[in-house]
């Protein structure tokens, strides 16, 4: 079947904008997770649901994002009043239990440059 | 905060060589995981070992699971193009609801 979905692939926005990225999960995935990637920071964890609840967000680096999940499936990331720093890779993961008892699964991520 | 530090950050070999690259945690792993990640896709799950000890192969990878369940290694024999990628080793958080990566080890196989 499919795997994870992301878009855009890739992202350019200018400094002050707001930006949405979407997650598709593997259909059936209850458990989903963002996650930054930057050279020299390595993956950094963002936040993760459960179904549509997020139990953990502990890993959003302040108040300008923000992610939901609609019908247990589709997933955005809006980071609004974009800066320079927020450009990396951002990825999407789902996998078929809650916690990481099983295996992640990851979308190939959207790249996003702040200009 | 659990810190998993990998090494070498770079490596670059010829076709057929071996190599060995490590990961060492902080604290007990609860259940490690070594993930390659190819440029421009996300990272892939290659093995997970929990058993301190613990020896598993993948084809030409051996994973190692140290003892004290602080550190593993990671073992590649007659290493091919194909193999080059980014390694990243990874457990799950104190709350039990991600995985934590290492910054990984990026490896260049040339022929």
């Amino acid at each position: 079947g499919a795997g994870v979905s992301q878009s855009p692939s890739n992202k350019v926005t200018e400094k002050g904008k707001d930006v949405e990225l979407r997650c598709d999960p593997i259909s059936g995935h209850t458990a989903l997770y963002w996650y930054r990637q930057s050279l020299g920071q390595g993956l950094e964890f963002l936040i993760y649901f459960q179904g549509n609840s997020a139990p953990d967000k502990s890993g959003l680096p302040s108040d300008r994002f923000s992610a939901e999940r609609t019908g247990g499936s589709v997933s955005t990331l809006t980071i609004q009043r974009t800066q320079q720093e927020d450009s990396a890779v951002y990825l999407c993961a789902s996998s078929l239990e809650r916690g990481t008892n099983s295996p992640l699964h990851f979308g190939n991520g959207t790249r996003l440059t702040v200009t | 905060t659990q810190l998993l530090e990998q090494s070498p950050q770079f490596l670059s070999i010829q076709e057929g060589e071996n190599l060995t690259v490590y990961c060492n945690s902080s604290s007990v792993f609860s259940s490690l995981q070594w993930y390659r990640q190819e440029p421009g896709e996300g990272p892939v799950l290659l093995v997970t070992v929990v058993t301190g000890g613990e020896v598993k192969k993948l084809k030409r990878l051996t994973f190692q699971f140290g003892d004290a369940r602080k550190d593993s290694s990671l073992h590649i024999t007659a290493a091919q193009p194909g193999d080059t990628g980014l390694y990243l080793c990874a457990d799950t958080n104190q709350a039990g609801t991600a995985l934590i990566f290492g910054k990984g080890t990026t490896l260049s196989v040339s022929s």
